[in-house]
């Protein structure tokens, strides 16, 4: 069963980026699209965008576009969504999520929480 | 772009009650639609997809149905651990854009 470890809890000022790595294990990293998912304190789940970690093939949700790059590193089969020129509207915790066969949202990193703030 | 409604936001049922939740899709997705339970300070579980089949491990009393563009999870008898908020999702995957609905949280009575 794939597992997937982010990593922690950053704090950044206004106008500054934030890189957020996501690592698979125990399954073929390869096999399935990845999807990066927030959710801002209180607040619904909004989808940010999905990368194909084979090929590195990305699109990103409409609201996103210009200010966030998602890569994959196969070698280590390890996920990174940089998001620039922070806000405070974008602190929220920061999920990496593998589909499944059919392209539900199977398994869930632990999140990460982003503060952004002055 | 596909706008995702549920209904209703909160629903207050008693423990071993039914619960019946709604959502509603803009235009047709087919059957690709997802339930997901969410407690907090998790992340979300994935519960349903395909609008009716159950992913692994989750409890025979969740079941989910669809009509056209309207798709309902049913809990048959909620157990204390199914008070959550619970989002639907479509996966149309072209064009590829994945829109969740607001959710509804589900509380004690």
């Amino acid at each position: 069963q794939v597992q997937l470890v982010q990593s922690g809890a950053e704090v950044k000022k206004p106008g500054a980026s934030v890189k957020i790595s996501c690592k698979a294990s125990g399954d073929s990293f390869t096999t399935y699209f990845m999807h990066w998912v927030r959710q801002a304190p209180g607040q619904g789940l909004e989808w940010m965008g999905v990368i194909n970690p084979s090929g590195g093939s990305t699109t990103y949700a409409q609201s996103f576009q210009g200010g966030l790059t998602m890569t994959s590193d196969m070698s280590t089969s390890t996920l990174y969504m940089e998001l620039r020129s922070l806000r405070s509207e974008d602190t929220a915790v920061y999920y990496c999520v593998r589909v499944n066969v059919r392209g539900a949202f199977e398994i869930w990193g632990q999140g990460t929480m982003v503060t952004v703030s002055s | 772009e596909i706008v995702m409604t549920q209904s209703p936001a909160t629903l207050s049922v008693s423990p071993g009650e039914r619960a019946t939740l709604s959502c509603r899709a803009s235009e047709s997705i087919s059957s690709n639609l997802a339930w997901y339970q969410q407690k907090p300070g998790q992340a979300p579980r994935l519960l349903i997809y395909d609008a009716s089949t159950r992913a692994t491990g989750v409890p025979a009393r969740f079941s989910g149905s669809r009509s056209g563009t309207e798709f309902t999870l049913t809990i048959s008898s909620l157990q204390s651990e199914d008070f959550a908020v619970y989002y639907c999702q479509q996966y149309k995957n072209w064009p590829p854009i994945f829109t969740f609905g607001p959710g509804t949280k589900v509380d004690i009575k």
